[in-house]
């Protein structure tokens, strides 16, 4: 079975740029999730999705973060415009979830190692 | 205060020693996942558990939910085990994950 699928591995790009994360969950999963890893604060969630639809996006840090997923086999994250804070390993998972309180464990992609010059 | 608390926050072991990795939280919970990072590498869930002890090969999990306690434990342990072990905590009526700060293990030959 193919895991989930990020990309890019790794992008470097010079501050104020674009930058567009992409992540391709588990197919037949419902649930979707970003997260942020950096070597200050650990692992933390962005935002996630079930059945497509932006559930929680309290943890977005600012407006130059957004995230959409047009259907359920995709999910970008985009960063307009990149900062060097904005550094870190992002996490795409995604889980299938079956009813109020049957929670399924998640599957995590590879991560994108961000750096922003 | 965090919500999720690890100790110890670094391990060191001799292979073939016992491990444990203790995890307290908080808040309400309608799971207690474990998982395991190794450098460089992805994330891996190793276990998911809302009661009891599970158990896959020389890793067992238990999870005292009066206690809000939970720990990793593993035996015969080898220098592979070697990684970063994230508890994290799901809540009520949601999927979003708490997580902890990690617990970074090494094991020598």
């Amino acid at each position: 079975d193919a895991g989930v699928i990020q990309s890019p591995r790794h992008e470097v790009t010079e501050m104020g740029q674009e930058v567009t994360l992409r992540c391709k969950p588990i197919s037949g999963h419902n649930s979707l999730f970003w997260y942020r890893q950096t070597m200050m604060r650990g692992l933390e969630l962005l935002i996630y999705f079930n059945n497509n639809v932006p559930i929680d996006d309290s943890g977005m840090p600012e407006d130059r973060f957004s995230a959409k997923m047009p259907n359920a086999s995709f999910s970008t994250l985009k960063i307009q415009p990149s900062e060097p804070r904005d550094s870190a390993v992002y996490f795409c998972a995604s889980s299938l979830r079956v009813g109020q309180e049957d929670n399924q464990p998640q599957h995590f992609g590879d991560g994108t190692r961000l750096s922003i010059l | 205060k965090n919500e999720v608390e690890q100790s110890p926050q670094n391990l060191t072991a001799q292979e073939g020693e016992f491990i444990t990795i203790n995890c307290s939280y908080s808040v309400g919970i309608s799971a207690l996942h474990w998982l395991q990072q190794h450098p460089g590498g992805g994330i891996v869930s190793l276990f998911m558990l809302s009661s009891g002890k599970k158990k896959h090969g020389r890793l067992i999990a238990t999870i005292n939910i009066q206690e809000k306690h939970s720990s990793l434990h593993i035996t015969a342990s080898h220098p592979r085990d070697s990684a970063v072990y994230i508890c994290a905590v799901s809540s009520y009526a949601t999927d979003k994950l708490i997580f902890g700060t990690g617990t970074r293990l090494q094991v020598f030959p």
